[in-house]
């Protein structure tokens, strides 16, 4: 098992620049979790999605970021028109249950995309 | 919302020594996990313990969820044990969303 798969590792872009981060989940694992860390800081929950469905974007900014999780192929973080802001390690989670965290069904981080705007 | 405290923000050891990390929550959780951000980024699990304690090589955790508060007890530290420590609980409207520690950065001197 290949664990939860993030790509790229760096992302480098200008200012009003699109970033696309990418993120494969565990084998059978069908819920996907987005977390951004700012530098110096904790993880802040972004967005929950399942297959083709958005569960719950509380965490999201409200312009500019959105993401999808298709039926086929891995889910995607979308950030368009990037600004300096946006620079943050960017860690996508996987679970096969959601609504059960436990020892056997608990988070699975990936490696994470380092985003930099310049 | 409920919030999570971890205590020290920062901690530097000689290699071999021990250390106590502490996090504490401000209210009742059903899971609580321990991360480790090793100084290339990565995440890594280290326990899952709503309560009780756990050990794991030179690694043990602590949850005392009556009284709101977990220990990560690190023995014989090495140098690469450096990095940052999270702790993580469930937000209380959703068991998959976590609310993370502002995390210990632990540096080991060899």
């Amino acid at each position: 098992n290949a664990g939860v798969m993030q790509n790229p590792r760096h992302l480098v872009r200008r200012r009003g620049q699109e970033a696309r981060l990418r993120c494969s989940p565990m084998k059978g694992h069908s819920h996907v979790y987005w977390y951004r860390q700012l530098p110096e800081e904790g993880l802040k929950f972004m967005v929950y999605l399942q297959k083709e469905n958005i569960i719950d974007e509380s965490g999201m900014p409200k312009e500019r970021f959105s993401a999808e999780f298709p039926k086929e192929g891995p889910s995607i973080l979308r950030i368009q028109q990037v600004v300096r802001g946006d620079s943050a390690a960017y860690f996508c989670a996987s679970s096969p249950v959601a609504t059960k965290i436990s020892e056997d069904y608990g988070y699975t981080f990936g490696s994470g995309t380092r985003l930099t705007v310049v | 919302g409920i919030q999570v405290e971890q205590s020290p923000p920062d901690l530097i050891l000689q290699e071999g020594a021990n250390s106590t990390l502490r996090c504490n929550f401000s209210d009742s959780v059903n899971n609580l996990q321990w991360f480790h951000q090793n100084p290339w980024g990565q995440l890594i699990n280290l326990f899952y313990i709503p309560s009780g304690t756990k050990q794991n090589g030179r690694l043990s955790a602590t949850t005392v969820a009556t009284e709101r508060y977990s220990l990560l007890y690190i023995s014989s530290s090495q140098t690469t044990d450096s990095g940052v420590y999270f702790c993580a609980v469930p937000t209380t409207s959703g068991t998959y969303k976590y609310i993370f520690g502002t995390g210990t950065r632990l540096k080991v001197l060899a």
